[in-house]
């Protein structure tokens, strides 16, 4: 599968805690982005990489690309109970369409 | 509110039927996608549309179909219903044809076959 693939598929941590998140993929990519979407809504555009960069902020989020391993992270630091959330990488497979992962169910419990 | 808007948010319909679902995208998008959410399927791409036109097309079943209107409204038409067709479809917008750019995503309708 060219999708991304998200590890761990659940992940339980405490208010304040950091929570980490891996997609790994297959193919080449011209970005990989991280989504959010909390139970039964739509998803949430989080942030976008580029395959030029390595690592990227934004507020507590902070994402890190390796083109060499094909692999992604997305770390959330200080996390809050409304984090608690399904999170989701994507990449472009073929032509303009995103393939999403299976994603990382991640509980903040307060 | 994502600017995204999506009708109906819910939808319950008995198998061999036919619906229809709707999506407005962001001001200014010109490009639509849609993607079904399953359980066991999870978020699979079935087609996407730009200014009208279809650009690409993924595990979209034969029975269900879509088109884009002059004023870039887009319409899921899913006809002879099955119990498995039963998830959450989602709409999402973006400025250009190639995802550049973060997808805007609707709230989806929650598609019930019984």
């Amino acid at each position: 599968s060219q999708q991304g693939e998200e590890d761990p598929q659940a992940l339980s941590i405490q208010e304040g805690e950091n929570a980490t998140m891996n997609c790994s993929y297959k193919t080449s990519i011209n970005n990989l982005q991280w989504y959010r979407q909390n139970s039964g809504r739509g998803l949430v555009h989080l942030i976008l990489i580029r395959s030029n960069e390595r690592e990227k902020h934004s507020g507590r989020l902070r994402v890190t690309l390796d083109t060499s391993k094909k692999s992604s992270s997305l770390l959330i630091t200080a996390s809050r109970a409304a984090d608690t959330a399904s999170y989701f990488c994507a990449i472009i497979s073929s032509g303009s369409r995103l393939t999403f992962g299976e994603g990382t169910q991640l509980t903040v419990n307060p | 509110d994502s600017g995204v808007t999506q009708t109906p948010k819910h939808l319950i319909t008995a198998t061999g039927q036919r619906v229809t679902l709707r999506c407005s995208p962001r001001s200014g998008d010109l490009s639509v996608y849609w993607y079904q959410q399953s359980l066991d399927q999870g978020l699979q791409f079935l087609i996407q549309y730009y200014n009208g036109e279809e650009r690409a097309k993924g595990n979209i079943l034969e029975r269900f179909s879509a088109q884009q209107f002059p004023d870039l409204h887009s319409e899921l038409n899913l006809s002879s219903l099955e119990l498995g067709d039963s998830a959450l479809y989602f709409c999402a917008s973006s400025v250009w044809g190639v995802p550049n750019y973060g997808y805007t995503f609707g709230s989806g309708t929650r598609l019930t076959v019984v």
